[in-house]
């Protein structure tokens, strides 16, 4: 029962690579979503999307794309690394209809550095 | 903006009594709140929730109050075990977002002593 699943799980990157981190989930659900965590700042939203085909900004998503593959998989992209996105990214899905109670379903976190 | 805040970044409590964990609110449009419990080298895992049309929830040692006039909520453990130590982050779905959007606190490091 794998649930969402992240990969990689540690990234050192210099300042200026690009990197790609996956995440796909196997509970048929239609909405995903990219958090990153810093410290003091609890977790905050950078894309998301609702259902296959769509994608939305979140609070912090400069410096980032997405692509939604398909119904299962999402992807982060940092174009040109910065030491600001050294952090924790989550990658988590949802059912598409609001439903309440437990929503959201995370991934183990990718950790990733810049330097 | 911090529509979700929890000021509390750590608290430590002895095994077998209560922890109290809180958060603040400013968003009157937030219409559901969550609590997730996150372990080291893990992603968060749900909790309990409460819909903004009680004021309490409760399961099993876990029991969430929420005092909307206050834009306060809470969540009490009792009794408070070892494996309960973590970090809790408060959660609130505004009615202005569609599906499943959550604005996240800051979390709170929970540390229960045996």
């Amino acid at each position: 029962n794998a649930g969402v699943t992240q990969t990689p799980k540690f990234q050192v990157l210099k300042t200026g690579q690009s990197m790609t981190l996956q995440c796909a989930q196997d509970m048929n659900h239609n909405s995903m979503y990219w958090y990153r965590q810093d410290p003091g700042m609890g977790l905050r939203l950078i894309y998301y999307s609702a259902s296959e085909g769509t994608t939305d900004k979140g609070e912090v998503p400069n410096g980032y794309n997405v692509s939604r593959l398909n119904k299962r998989e999402f992807s982060l992209r940092l174009e040109s690394a910065a030491p600001s996105q050294t952090s924790v990214y989550f990658c988590a899905s949802s059912r598409n209809r609001w439903s309440g109670g437990n929503t959201i379903y995370f991934g183990e976190g990718s950790w990733l550095t810049v330097v | 903006d911090q529509q979700v805040k929890q000021n509390s970044p750590s608290l430590s409590v002895q095994e077998g009594r209560i922890s109290i964990l809180n958060c603040d609110y400013t968003n009157s449009m937030f219409d559901y709140f969550l609590w997730y419990k996150k372990y080291p080298a893990e992603g968060p895992t749900f909790l309990i929730s409460i819909s903004s049309i009680k004021d309490k929830n409760e399961d099993g040692r876990f029991t969430v109050f929420l005092n909307k006039s206050a834009k306060h909520l809470s969540l009490h453990i009792v009794p408070s075990q070892p494996g309960d130590s973590a970090v809790y982050f408060c959660a609130a779905r505004s009615q202005e977002t569609s599906g499943s959007r959550l604005t996240f606190g800051e979390g709170t490091q929970l540390t229960v002593n045996p």
